[in-house]
């Protein structure tokens, strides 16, 4: 079972409503990474965070996305407002410096829906 | 072009078959490859990483070709159990970013 702790595992939302997701990395890990797998591609990476910095989110849609990671530990992502296209399994990874030697470890990930 | 890129496939393959698979990746500094398996509607999980001297872990071999910029996959006496999505993985300087291919699909038939 995955170490990377993620919550919920699946969420329905109307269009126009507000959704957050919830991630608590494998201990000790400084790396935390959120991604966005659409059916049929590969996972592409919203935000990467270094301890409680962000050190990419060039892919993050600014307009209605946002995350943080306070106290280095735990992070939220929430999108307000959801669009249809938001449609997607979110998931979250960490790894222990973020370097080349750091392999990513996922978790289970949070399947959203937008009706 | 797509940073990295790799062949959807699928590919459908017999039971103790040998399967080969390709993935390109274009910037030159990229740093650490490795390759994780996705099953269906489950998270990516580590498979093994890419050494620069090519590396063997059981039935599956990795390989990586810089000058060409390109890393593959082998598995040998593909079972059942190997039926998923295989993603190549490159990791950049600079940031340390994490790039991931849309992944190959793997059907292995009895």
């Amino acid at each position: 079972e995955a170490e990377v702790a993620q919550s919920p595992r699946y969420k329905i939302t109307e269009k126009s409503q507000a959704v957050a997701f919830w991630c608590d990395p494998i201990s000790g890990h400084a790396t935390l990474y959120w991604y966005r797998q659409i059916l049929g591609q590969g996972p592409e990476l919203l935000v990467q965070f270094q301890d409680e910095s962000v050190v990419d989110d060039s892919q993050l849609p600014k307009d209605r996305f946002s995350a943080e990671r306070l106290k280095g530990v735990d992070s939220t992502l929430k999108i307000q407002p959801a669009e249809l296209g938001d449609s997607a399994m979110y998931l979250c990874a960490s790894s222990q410096y973020g370097n080349y030697n750091s392999p990513l470890h996922f978790g289970n990930g949070t399947r959203l829906t937008v009706t | 072009r797509k940073e990295v890129e790799q062949d959807p496939g699928p590919f459908n393959v017999p039971e103790g078959a040998t399967v080969a698979f390709n993935c390109t990746y274009s910037n030159s500094a990229s740093q650490s490859f490795f390759w994780y398996r996705q099953d269906c509607r489950k998270e990516p999980k580590l498979l093994m990483s890419v050494y620069s001297s090519g590396n063997e872990d059981g039935r599956f071999t990795a390989q990586l070709n810089r000058a060409s910029q390109y890393i593959s996959l082998l598995i040998r006496d593909s079972k059942l159990s190997d039926s998923a999505t295989y993603l190549c993985v490159v990791l950049n300087t600079g940031g340390f970013k994490t790039i991931f291919g849309a992944g190959t699909r793997l059907f292995v038939k009895a």
